[in-house]
């Protein structure tokens, strides 16, 4: 079965540095979306993108994030200049189709990030 | 009020037992609900879909959703200890991205 995958699963680095998390969405899909989860607390979303470009994002996204899509089939978020509170849990996620809100998004993996 | 909203828990029940999880959510969240399953340090799992008023049934699992009451419940029944794990709800607040709670975790007691 078609899952998305996430690379590295463990990130650690140091505070100031830029880090690029990469997703795989699955093959199909055509919307894809980064969400993160701090420990302890809820899963945030963080942006969409459609289209080769940004659909929606949060609050949480500012200018230190960005997201591409370099190719056919990866997804990266980068994080410009890491701080310690962007310690946690990013995960990819992807739909298949424009149904709206009935559509069932599918996670990837996670990667852990670790800002020292 | 928070859009989506849960009780952390924990719900311990014993092995065998039905496991009744609920969650209530705000006028921004669109009437269509997703329960996941997360375990620790894993990702969400989807464990169903409810689009419609009333009950989906799909194996073990049961949700139910009450628009009139905002309200979107998950039942477990026969609980096993494979069940422990935080249960997510969630929706789409009226934007294209999930809205999640806090989610509820869920001890099943061998």
């Amino acid at each position: 079965e078609p899952e998305v995958t996430q690379t590295p699963s463990h990130q650690v680095t140091q505070m100031g540095q830029e880090v690029i998390l990469r997703c795989v969405p699955i093959s199909n899909h055509l919307y894809f979306y980064w969400y993160r989860q701090i420990l302890g607390q809820k899963v945030e979303f963080l942006v969409s993108f459609y289209n080769n470009e940004i659909s929606e994002k949060s609050e949480i996204f500012d200018d230190q994030f960005s997201v591409e899509r370099p190719d056919g089939s990866n997804f990266t978020l980068k994080i410009r200049s890491t701080k310690l509170e962007d310690s946690a849990m990013y995960f990819c996620a992807s739909v298949p189709a424009l149904a709206g809100s009935t559509d069932t998004q599918y996670f990837g993996p996670g990667t852990r990030l670790t800002v020292l | 009020q928070k859009e989506v909203e849960q009780n952390s828990g924990p719900l311990s029940v014993p092995e065998g037992a039905i496991a009744s999880l609920n969650c209530t959510y705000s006028d921004r969240v669109s009437q269509s609900f997703f329960w996941y399953r997360q375990y620790s340090g894993k990702s969400p799992e989807l464990i169903m879909s409810i689009y419609s008023n009333g009950d989906k049934e799909d194996g073990r699992f049961t949700a139910q959703l009450n628009k009139a009451s905002q309200y979107v419940s998950l039942l477990i029944r026969d609980s096993q200890p494979s069940d422990s794990a935080t249960y997510l709800c969630a929706g789409y607040t009226g934007r294209r991205a999930l809205t999640f709670g806090s989610g509820t975790r869920l001890q099943v007691q061998p």
